[in-house]
């Protein structure tokens, strides 16, 4: 596989519900970045990891947990969602943290919480 | 002012058209930019990056005016393909410092390319 994959496509919980979602990159990508979209609104960043280590939290709610255990697999943990945190969320990638690289983003995940 | 500004459209213009987008960005010590395209219910895809002297990439004509603090995007002979949101995309602080990674994008501005 190539570029930066994300699973699951869709996901629908409960908002008592534990799920994961997961990104890879087989990029050879230093740094790793999660980012919300929600309807009508521009791309949010939540997170970001520079060589696993965390450099980023964008005041993000604690019921999104980040997980980067190496530097190719990068997991957003969710527990006790609220129907506003519907979104599609993104998974990126870029050479570095330094951005004139651009970005590299993975297909998403449509998250729908009831 | 918001960080980046663009005109959400959307834009509906026939084959082969010309169509330019716009985008104003607040922060005057931005140092990197971009244009993403993003189809429906897809990812956004790196288009082009802006550079100081203006790019171009086959059809497509991306210039920064860092003085106006806007950079714009022009589309040549537009296809059916070139339907899609494009993103205008700033980095406030450049290739280093903090928050280096810290990409900004506007809302978006639709296009429709119609037969």
């Amino acid at each position: 596989e190539t570029g930066v994959t994300q699973t699951p496509r869709h996901l629908v919980m409960g908002m008592t519900n534990k799920k994961s979602l997961k990104c890879e990159q087989h990029l050879g990508h230093n740094a790793m970045y999660w980012y919300k979209q929600s309807a009508k609104k521009p791309l949010e960043l939540m997170f970001v990891y520079s060589l696993e280590e965390r450099v980023e939290n964008n005041s993000v709610p604690s019921r999104f947990s980040p997980e980067c255990p190496n530097s190719s697999h990068l997991f957003l943990h969710l527990h006790t969602l609220q129907p506003e945190d519907s979104a599609l969320y993104l998974c990126a990638s870029s050479p570095w943290t330094g951005t004139n690289y651009g970005y590299t983003f993975g297909s998403g995940t449509r998250l729908t919480v009831v | 002012r918001k960080e980046v500004e663009q005109d959400p459209g959307p834009f509906n213009v026939p084959e082969g058209a010309t169509v330019a987008f716009n985008c104003t960005y607040s922060n005057s010590a931005s140092q990197s930019f971009f244009w993403y395209r993003q189809d429906c219910r897809k990812e956004p895809k790196l288009l082009m990056s802006v550079y100081s002297s203006g790019n171009e990439d086959g059809r497509f004509t991306a210039q920064l005016n860092r003085a106006s603090q806007y950079i714009s995007l022009l589309i040549r002979d537009s296809k059916l393909s070139d339907s899609a949101t494009y993103l205008c995309v700033v980095n406030p602080q450049g290739d280093s410092g903090a928050g280096s990674y810290q990409l900004t994008f506007g809302k978006g501005t639709k296009l429709s390319v119609i037969p």
